[in-house]
């Protein structure tokens, strides 16, 4: 079965250094999303994406964050100056569509550490 | 967005069925239900989905109530590997920002 490829597994950084999260969602999927989940809380979402743009964004996901797609396979998430609650397990998701009854496909996350 | 209503933990023995309960009183005539899981911290894992009919798949099945709100999710012979939080989510009408609750931890027993 395709999968949600996420790069790296565990990222360790310094407050206040900058830090992309990289993402290879499944092939022919068009919508792209990044949630996160501090250790022991919900999985919350950050923001979707498609045709290039932001289609929704949360309220955690402020100027600091950005995501780009460089490419046609990769996806990214940079934070620009890492806080200490910005560690958490990042996890990239991917779906064909947008519709409502379209499932998303997650990736295993990267843990992000910020010291 | 609907809100779902789930226990906070299930035990189950390995072997037997694990029905999961979800109640979703508010949920739109548009809404679908959706089953996702998390295994140890890994990445949500779908499971199944449906909007009025029951639904089954290789993984579980979805019995949804007439009157759409409730629903239960029936793992037919659980494992050890089933131990996981699972969710119950109700779909937005927009787009696929899903929202995630505490869910239920269902722990297998052997």
């Amino acid at each position: 079965e395709p999968e949600v490829t996420q790069t790296p597994s565990h990222q360790v950084t310094q407050m206040g250094q900058e830090v992309i999260l990289r993402c290879v969602p499944i092939s022919n999927h068009l919508y792209f999303y990044w949630y996160r989940q501090i250790l022991g809380q919900k999985v919350e979402f950050l923001v979707s994406f498609y045709n290039n743009e932001i289609s929704e964004k949360s309220e955690i996901f402020d100027d600091q964050f950005s995501v780009e797609r460089p490419d046609g396979s990769n996806f990214t998430l940079k934070i620009r100056s890492t806080k200490l609650e910005d560690s958490a397990m990042y996890f990239c998701a991917s779906s064909y569509t947008s519709g409502a009854s379209e499932k998303l496909f997650f990736g295993s996350g990267t843990q992000l550490s910020v010291l | 967005d609907a809100k779902t209503t789930q226990p906070p933990s299930m035990d189950c023995a390995e072997g037997r069925a694990a029905n999961l309960p979800c109640n979703h009183s508010t949920i739109s005539g548009n809404e679908y239900v959706y089953w996702y899981r998390q295994i140890h911290s890994q990445g949500p894992q779908y499971i199944i989905h449906g909007l009025k009919n029951n639904e089954t798949n290789e993984m579980a099945s979805l019995i949804i109530t007439e009157d759409r709100k409730s629903s239960t999710l029936i793992l037919p012979h659980a494992t050890l590997r089933d131990t996981a939080v699972y969710y119950c989510i109700v779909s937005p009408r927009h787009g696929n920002k899903l929202v995630f609750g505490a869910g239920t931890i269902l722990r297998v027993k052997s």
